[in-house]
């Protein structure tokens, strides 16, 4: 299956609260597990990423933890600014296909 | 170094009539996927092309066809379309081997 589940489709939190926004995936053929952010009017920009074999990555205040056992991952914004208000996605590569395949996205409001 | 780059910006068309979307892949890039995004929803995989073929083609009629240029620039093409096919056509590029794609801002189509 090439499905990928995210949760939940939108999100409100607070300046400087902690958003947690999570993912799960079918295909064990997943090799690589990126997250985009974007923007009303543009096209989604990588903002982080993780391979199966890592269990976290931290870049600056956003983390990724990656289940593989559970198949399941997820990403952590740490004091969520307004600016981080989009639409985040999570996607899996599946390196037979050489496509990503997306969840459905989850947008993010962050009050000031 | 340049990002990737969609033209037009936006397109209105009527059922029926046929459509051609344009990407210039980011420098270095050989390799062109197209992605297909719904309103409130996450990017589909249409087509990917390499060395000036398709490599790789999600759940898309043959009413959706591509082609990849000695630049590595793309074209998607679009014939006979139809309501359900406005949305937003977002092109990114990559280099071969690596997971990681970037996105162009994207081309919003618009069937009436």
């Amino acid at each position: 299956q090439q499905q990928v589940k995210q949760s939940p489709q939108s999100l409100i939190v607070q300046k400087g609260g902690i958003s947690i926004i999570n993912c799960a995936y079918e295909n064990t053929a997943f090799d690589y597990f990126p997250w985009y952010q974007q923007f009303p009017g543009k096209g989604p920009a990588l903002l982080i990423a993780i391979r199966p074999d890592v269990s976290e990555k931290k870049e600056g205040r956003f983390t990724i933890s990656f289940n593989k056992s559970a198949k399941q991952f997820s990403l952590h914004i740490m004091d969520s600014q307004p600016g981080d208000s989009a639409t985040y996605f999570c996607a899996a590569h599946n390196n037979a296909g050489n496509m990503l395949t997306f969840g459905g996205g989850t947008r993010l409001m962050v009050k000031p | 170094e340049t990002g990737v780059t969609q033209s037009p910006t936006h397109l209105i068309k009527t059922r029926g009539q046929q459509v051609t979307l344009r990407c210039s892949s980011q420098s270095g890039h050989n390799t062109v996927s197209w992605y297909q995004q719904a309103l409130g929803q996450g990017p589909q995989f249409i087509f990917q092309y390499y060395r000036e073929e398709e490599n790789g083609r999600g759940n898309f009629p043959p009413r959706f066809s591509g082609l990849q240029f000695p630049n590595y620039s793309s074209e998607l093409n679009v014939n006979a379309l139809e309501l359900d096919d406005s949305a937003l056509y977002l092109c990114a590029s990559s280099l071969t081997g690596q997971e990681t794609q970037y996105f162009g801002p994207g081309t919003r189509l618009l069937v009436l």
